[in-house]
C-alpha cells in the first residue's frame, strides 16, 4: 500500500533562517505531488505541485520554493523565513482524482 | 474569494445523533468532490468522494449528497461517535494545473457526550 512521510513533524525556526521540509512517498511510481499550507483556522492553500522529477509549478508567489530531486521525494525550501511562513505544511500525492495527505509539519517562525 | 465554503464554522451534536455538514461551491464546472476529516495536529484524511454525475454516495456511516442545481454538497454522519470530532473539509476539483483541489475552510464538528 502507499504511504506518505513528512519530516520533521514540528519545527521552530528564527526569522531569516533557511528551511527544508521533506516529503517522501512509498508504494507508487511517478505520482503527482503537492505542497499545501494551512494557516490557523483557515483552509488549505496550494503552494506547489509536481508532475515529475524536476517539474515544479508554483500556484502563489511567495518566499518558498520546491524541488523534486527524485520521483518520490518532494522538498519545500526557503532561503530566509518570514514570520508569515508559520503554519502547518502538508504534502499530498494523487491517485486517480483523489489526493491523499501526509501527517504534516508544523512550522513556527519566531 | 474561495469558490468552496462552509455554512457553519462549528457544529455541535449529541453523541449518537446524526450530523449534517454543508458546503457550497461556486464553480459549476467542478466535476469531482471530496470530503476530508482532519483531527487536531494531523493531516486531512479522505472520507468519501462523489463525481458530478451522481447525486448520492454512501460509505460506512457516511453519506455525501450533491445538489448541482444549487451547487451544494453535504456530508451526513450517522450515529456520531466521540471519534468523529474533527474538522471536516469539502474540496472540489475544477481543473487547473495537475488536477488541483480547492478546499473550503472547514467545519469543526464537536460531539457532546
Amino acid at each position: 500500500s502507499q504511504t506518505i512521510h513528512q519530516w520533521p513533524a514540528t519545527l521552530v525556526q528564527p526569522v531569516g533562517s533557511p528551511l527544508s521540509l521533506e516529503c517522501t512517498v512509498e508504494g507508487t511510481s511517478n505520482p503527482n505531488l503537492y505542497w499545501y499550507r494551512q494557516a490557523a483556522g483557515r483552509g488549505l492553500q496550494l503552494l506547489f505541485y509536481s508532475v515529475g522529477i524536476g517539474q515544479i509549478s508554483s500556484e502563489v508567489p511567495q518566499n518558498l520554493s520546491a524541488s523534486r530531486p527524485q520521483d518520490r521525494q518532494f522538498i519545500l525550501s526557503s532561503k530566509k523565513l518570514l514570520l508569515s511562513d508559520s503554519g502547518f505544511y502538508l504534502c499530498a500525492w494523487k491517485t486517480g482524482k483523489t489526493q491523499y495527505f501526509g501527517p504534516g509539519t508544523r512550522l513556527l517562525v519566531l | 474569494g474561495e469558490s468552496v465554503g462552509l455554512h457553519l464554522p462549528t457544529l455541535s451534536v449529541q453523541e449518537g445523533d446524526n450530523s449534517i455538514i454543508n458546503c457550497a461551491y461556486s464553480n459549476s464546472a467542478s466535476d469531482y468532490f471530496i470530503w476530508y476529516k482532519q483531527e487536531s495536529g494531523k493531516g486531512p484524511q479522505f472520507i468519501i468522494d462523489i463525481r458530478s454525475n451522481m447525486d448520492k454516495r454512501q460509505g460506512q456511516r457516511v453519506t455525501v449528497l450533491l445538489n448541482k442545481t444549487v451547487k451544494h454538497l453535504s456530508l451526513q454522519i450517522a450515529a456520531t461517535q466521540p471519534g468523529d470530532s474533527a474538522v471536516y473539509f469539502c474540496a472540489e476539483r475544477s481543473g487547473g494545473g495537475a488536477d488541483g483541489l480547492t478546499f473550503g475552510k472547514g467545519t469543526h464538528l464537536i460531539i457532546q457526550p
